[in-house]
């Protein structure tokens, strides 16, 4: 297994839709990160969970809303997208919150028709 | 707020060339600098790291040294390769973050 996983690996849906994205490492780690990688922008965290507790939430829109339900699994739960949402969705985790690198799975792009 | 800035790309070079990718901070008291480098259709991948001042990483080749008299942490390899085409990011964490800061990326592209 490789140390993050992230599923789908692409993903259509409407603005309508309702759909999850996960996340899943197998690394012990403590941490874990949403972040969106869109074209010709910086890297943009979302939200981080430190022991399945929320640390920082980056005034992302409600229509995206994380779960942790333990320290190896994250899901960002999606809902009435708008268009401008189309984007690479990275998860990562790290051991602590202070020195430690992060670890990235390969993401999930996410295309709102 | 803390920053990091890279030069833009792309950087364009032939196979064996010299690389050198510029990343400068802005930070209050001493951060972790990072490299990381994306390929086509994945993730990010740590490259190498370096955690104070003077230290330098070095990973595949590529090296970079942490300089808090520039604030700088520039990327360099002697000889590229076709291999290492890809967006290589640069990035930082403060003492007092809770996760790393990115630069915008600066795509390579390497030719035989």
């Amino acid at each position: 297994e490789t140390g993050v996983t992230q599923t789908p690996r692409h993903l259509v849906m409407g603005m309508t839709n309702k759909k999850s994205l996960k996340c899943e490492q197998h690394l012990g780690h403590n941490a874990m990160y949403w972040y969106k990688q869109s074209a010709k922008k910086p890297l943009e965290l979302m939200f981080v969970y430190s022991l399945e507790e929320r640390v920082e939430n980056n005034s992302v829109p409600s229509r995206f809303s994380p779960e942790c339900p333990n320290s190896s699994h994250l899901f960002l739960h999606l809902h009435t997208l708008q268009p401008e949402d189309s984007a690479l969705y990275l998860c990562a985790s790290s051991q602590d919150l202070v020195v430690s690198p992060l670890h990235f799975g390969n993401g999930t792009r996410l295309t709102v028709t | 707020g803390d920053s990091v800035t890279q030069m833009e790309g792309p950087v364009t070079l032939s196979e064996e060339a010299f690389l050198t990718i510029n990343c400068t901070y802005t930070a209050t008291g001493y951060p972790s600098l990072f490299w990381y480098v994306q390929y086509p259709g994945e993730g990010l991948q740590l490259l190498l790291k370096a955690t104070k001042a003077d230290d330098k990483g070095s990973n595949k080749g590529f090296e970079a040294t942490y300089r808090k008299e520039t604030t700088s942490f520039h990327l360099e390899k002697g000889s590229v390769q076709v291999s290492d085409s890809a967006v290589y990011f640069c990035a930082l964490r403060d003492q007092a973050g809770t996760a790393l800061i990115f630069g915008k990326g600066t795509t390579l592209s390497v030719s035989s």
